[in-house]
C-alpha cells in the first residue's frame, strides 16, 4: 500500500464552483499533514498545514482532517482559472521525520 | 534574488557525460535537499545535508554523487547516467532537518538523458 494515495487526475472544475482535492493515508501514527501546490512548470509551494482533526480554513482554501478515516482534504472555494496547478499532499511520518509526497492530483479550472 | 536557486533550468546530456546540478539558498536555512520528482510518481526524496553533512541517503545509486560544501550550496554531480534518470530533480531547503515539512523549493532542473 502506498504511504499516501491521491487521485492523479485531471479533475475539472468550472470557475466559481468549489474544487475537492482527497488524500489517504496509511501510517496511523502521522500528526502533521501539508498541501502543496505546484503549477506546471515551477517549483512545489507550502500552502496549507493541519495538526489537528477537524477543519482549517485560510482565505479560499480549507483544509479537512480525519486521523480516524486516515483522510485529508483540501477545498477550494470560488475557484479561479488561477487555482489550475497539481496539489500535492505530503505527511511527516512521525519517529522517522520523513516527509512523504502523493503523486499529485492535477486540477484544471474552466473559465 | 529568489529563496531557492537552482541551474541549470534544463539539461540534456548523454549516457557517458559528466555533468552537475547546483542549488543555492538565501533563506538562511542550515538543512537543504535533493528530490527527484518523474512523472506520475511521487516525490522522491534522495539526499539530506543538515549544517553540510550528509545525514540521509535514500539508497541512491552512486551515479548521483552530492556535495555540500557549505549551508547555502548543495551540488548535485551526474555521471554515466541512464535514460530513467530523466526527471525533474528539485532542490530545497528548511531551517533544520527537524522542520523539514516546511520545506522551500527552488525551481527545479528538467534533465533528459538521451
Amino acid at each position: 500500500q502506498k504511504e499516501v494515495e491521491q487521485n492523479s487526475g485531471p479533475l475539472s472544475v468550472p470557475e466559481g464552483a468549489i474544487a475537492s482535492l482527497n488524500c489517504t493515508y496509511s501510517d496511523r501514527g502521522s500528526q502533521s499533514f501539508f498541501w502543496y501546490r505546484q503549477y506546471s512548470g515551477k517549483s512545489p509551494e507550502l500552502i496549507m498545514s493541519i495538526y489537528s482533526n477537524g477543519d482549517k480554513e485560510d482565505g479560499r482554501f480549507t483544509a479537512q482532517l480525519n486521523k480516524a478515516s486516515q483522510y485529508v482534504s483540501l477545498l477550494i472555494r470560488d475557484s479561479q482559472p488561477s487555482d489550475s496547478a497539481t496539489y500535492l499532499c505530503a505527511l511527516l511520518i512521525q519517529g522517522a521525520q520523513k516527509l512523504v509526497f502523493g503523486q499529485g492530483t492535477r486540477l484544471t479550472i474552466n473559465p | 534574488e529568489t529563496g531557492v536557486t537552482q541551474t541549470p533550468r534544463h539539461l540534456v546530456m548523454g549516457m557517458t557525460n559528466k555533468k552537475s546540478l547546483k542549488c543555492e539558498q538565501h533563506l538562511g536555512h542550515n538543512a537543504m535537499y535533493w528530490y527527484k520528482q518523474s512523472a506520475k510518481k511521487p516525490l522522491e526524496l534522495m539526499f539530506v545535508y543538515n549544517f553540510k553533512e550528509q545525514t540521509e541517503n535514500n539508497s541512491v545509486p552512486s551515479r548521483f554523487s552530492p556535495e555540500c560544501p557549505n549551508s547555502s550550496h548543495l551540488f548535485l554531480h551526474l555521471h554515466t547516467l541512464q535514460p530513467e534518470d530523466s526527471a525533474l530533480y528539485l532542490c530545497a531547503s528548511s531551517q533544520d532537518q527537524s522542520s523539514r515539512e516546511k520545506l522551500f523549493f527552488g525551481s527545479g532542473t528538467q534533465l533528459s538523458v538521451l
